[in-house]
């Protein structure tokens, strides 16, 4: 089946160690996106990609960076993990009209717990 | 600008009762979808639905009913004989013709379906 996955489903990091996360989807969809969510929180939006063009959120620090080394995986990496980066981390695909009309489609997300 | 309001935080039904969940939204684009994802315990976000703002015809799907109604800016969801599996975080979205590739996130309403 066509899904978007991600790796691992669960990360434990130490304070300051950098940890990458990973997604890959077999929809072919041009966009990729990558949500921080906490607790009783709306996903927020830390970029995306359109194809290759990266677009960062304003308010996205500077700690998390991310790759698209390809149509089909993302990643996003976060440089120095601090205690308030703990969260779930979910990717999403859709594919890119550009006028508001597709869906998103999201990955099982991946929980990171920072020690 | 645009925003996702839903007034209801959490909600408690027993099972088998009808339950509707409040979205509310506001937007300046004449052309905008909005969506209803399904966020059970383990974190996926699940697509339910999407509309688009010149189908206000209402949906039905199982014992899922959306009812979309431009003149009031609302798409409520409604759950006939709710189920135990129904337990969830329900979150609402609304993108439109200058978000692009976006979507806004209601905060979320949080389902308990007590047995």
């Amino acid at each position: 089946d066509a899904m978007v996955i991600q790796n691992p489903r669960y990360q434990v990091t130490q304070f300051g160690k950098p940890v990458t996360l990973s997604c890959s989807q077999t929809l072919n969809h041009n966009v990729m996106y990558w949500y921080q969510q906490k607790s009783s929180q709306a996903p927020k939006l830390l970029f995306h990609y359109y194809d290759k063009d990266f677009n960062n959120e304003a308010d996205t620090p500077d700690n998390f960076q991310s790759r698209r080394p390809n149509t089909s995986f993302c990643f996003l990496d976060i440089r120095s993990p601090g205690l308030g980066d703990a969260a779930m981390y979910l990717c999403a695909t859709s594919r890119g009209s550009g006028r508001g009309t597709d869906t998103q489609y999201f990955g099982p997300g991946t929980r990171l717990t920072v020690l | 600008a645009q925003k996702v309001t839903q007034a209801q935080t959490e909600i408690s039904v027993v099972e088998k009762e009808d339950v509707t969940l409040d979205c509310v939204y506001e937007t300046r684009d004449t052309t905008y979808y909005l969506f209803w994802y399904k966020q059970p315990p383990s974190g996926e976000l699940v697509f339910l639905i999407r509309r688009n703002s010149f189908d206000e015809q209402n949906e039905i799907s199982g014992r899922y009913s959306w009812n979309f109604q431009k003149s009031t800016s609302s798409f409520n969801f409604t759950i006939t004989a709710s189920q135990v599996v129904d337990s969830a975080v329900y979150f609402c979205a609304l993108s439109g013709e200058t978000s692009y590739d976006k979507v806004i996130f209601g905060p979320g309403t949080s389902l308990s379906v007590i047995p």
